[in-house]
């Protein structure tokens, strides 16, 4: 079945470092792919999406782009804050009649001052 | 525009009862979606209503049920309580679905099972 892994966590940085973190998919066909963040205390939200195959996501300086060939939607910042500590999820939507929105484990941020 | 709202936000229920969680989407939206959040297992879809018909569901067991009324608004209910239902509930709306529409979650009830 349709499956997110993505790297396990918790990732500790420090402030105007630069962040990955990976997520691949396993699916059949083109899902949606998204990054949700729950920052502490706050409810999930969606950081950035891409709908098809090369197509890249981009809010708040943080991005990923949609890689069919390695089924891989990494998301990417150049340079954290201390704000930007939160809890991140990698998702696709694989539609169909029995559509599902299917979320990886998630992975912990700190960013250290 | 408000956005979503649950209520309640914690609730302390004894291993068999049963539970009732509400779910207010944003205004115009007909798609409510509901999720399980835990340590363990992490997020995972339950199931998802539009237009008070259940169009998805996701791998749990029939004690878990829902419903949706005319105004969007959505319940989950939870019987014969389990410790491992202890979670932290998510709802979600969007306009369409899930069909690649932003999901906007609310804030979340945390349900403990004691």
């Amino acid at each position: 079945g349709d499956s997110v892994t993505q790297m396990e966590g918790p990732v500790t940085l420090s402030e105007e470092a630069f962040l990955t973190i990976n997520c691949t998919y396993t699916a059949t066909g083109y899902p949606s792919l998204f990054w949700y963040v729950q920052y502490p205390g706050e409810g999930l939200q969606l950081l950035l999406k891409a709908t098809k195959a090369d197509d890249k996501g981009s809010n708040k300086g943080f991005e990923a782009t949609y890689r069919k060939e390695t089924t891989s939607f990494h998301l990417e910042k150049g340079s954290v804050q201390v704000s930007d500590s939160a809890v991140y999820f990698c998702a696709l939507y694989y539609g169909g009649s029995q559509g599902n929105l299917i979320f990886g484990k998630g992975t912990k941020l700190s960013v250290k001052p | 525009k408000a956005g979503v709202t649950q209520t309640p936000r914690y609730l302390i229920k004894t291993r068999g009862q049963q539970v009732t969680l509400s779910c207010s989407p944003i205004s115009g939206h007909r798609s409510v979606s509901w999720y399980q959040q835990t340590p363990g297992q992490g997020l995972q879809f339950l199931f998802e209503y539009f237009s008070e018909t259940q169009r998805n569901k996701g791998n749990f067991p029939g004690r878990f049920s829902g419903r949706q009324f005319s105004n969007s608004r959505s319940e989950m209910n939870v019987s014969t309580l389990e410790l491992g239902d202890s979670a932290l509930y998510l709802c979600a709306s969007s306009p369409k679905g899930l069909d690649g529409d932003t999901q906007y979650f609310g804030p979340g009830t945390r349900l403990t099972v004691l």
